[in-house]
């Protein structure tokens, strides 16, 4: 059964701190998704990575891919109080259908 | 384009009633998802279908529970005789084909409450 554990699960952090969300899996991954949760709210996709060694940056959030150790990392920069929200890594492998293993989600808070 | 439509946002029923929560995907995607995501938790996987085809149901619950993407129209998730343990919210996610090459795109979710 694949597993996804992402750590810390609970941050606090001051504002124009760096930090880093890991996220590792247990089996191999074709795929690899980092999504944006605020309160009551729907997921807003981040990330999407398909290869090992995927890098990719939008604003003060940047995400990798290494697939031989199984982990990802979600980096954030200078953090910012909008950044606060709950962070979810999610797996995605084909086998005879496509489906998501989400990891328990980091919740974020970024204080003034 | 106006993305994943889930209705009713909001859904409260007294246990023992039926629930049904209706998703129709982004326009183009054929595939649909549905997860559920209880307080404090992360998203579990439900059921995975395409047009009027169940292809993933290994995450349902064996009762009371069930899921359908007809030929015309959204795709219902059902609950019958609703206990207070499925109060949660649920999620309906979609994509243009297999394997999720486009991305999967959620919808805002039902939140459902058992009174």
């Amino acid at each position: 059964e694949l597993k996804v554990e992402q750590n810390p699960l609970f941050l606090s952090m001051q504002e124009g701190k760096n930090y880093t969300i890991y996220c590792n899996y247990s089996t191999t991954s074709d795929r690899l998704y980092w999504y944006r949760q605020d309160p009551g709210k729907s997921l807003e996709s981040l990330f999407v990575l398909l290869s090992n060694g995927a890098v990719k940056q939008e604003g003060r959030l940047m995400a990798s891919l290494d697939t031989k150790a199984r982990l990802s990392t979600l980096h954030i920069t200078a953090a910012v109080h909008d950044l606060s929200a709950t962070y979810f890594c999610a797996v995605d492998i084909e086998t005879s259908g496509s489906r998501l293993t989400f990891g328990e989600g980091t919740q974020l808070t970024v204080n003034p | 384009n106006a993305g994943v439509m889930q209705n009713p946002r909001h859904l409260v029923r007294r246990r023992g009633q039926e629930a049904r929560l209706r998703c129709s995907p982004m326009k183009g995607h054929s595939h649909v998802y549905w997860y559920r995501q209880l307080p404090e938790e992360g998203l579990k996987f439900m059921v995975y279908l395409q047009k009027e085809n169940i292809i993933d149901e290994s995450g349902m619950p064996k009762e009371r529970f069930s899921a359908e993407f007809p030929k015309e129209g959204p795709s219902i998730l059902r609950i019958q005789q609703v206990v207070r343990g499925d109060s949660a919210a649920y999620f309906c996610a979609s994509s243009p084909n297999t394997g999720g090459d486009g991305g999967y795109t959620f919808g805002s979710g039902t939140r459902l409450t058992v009174v």
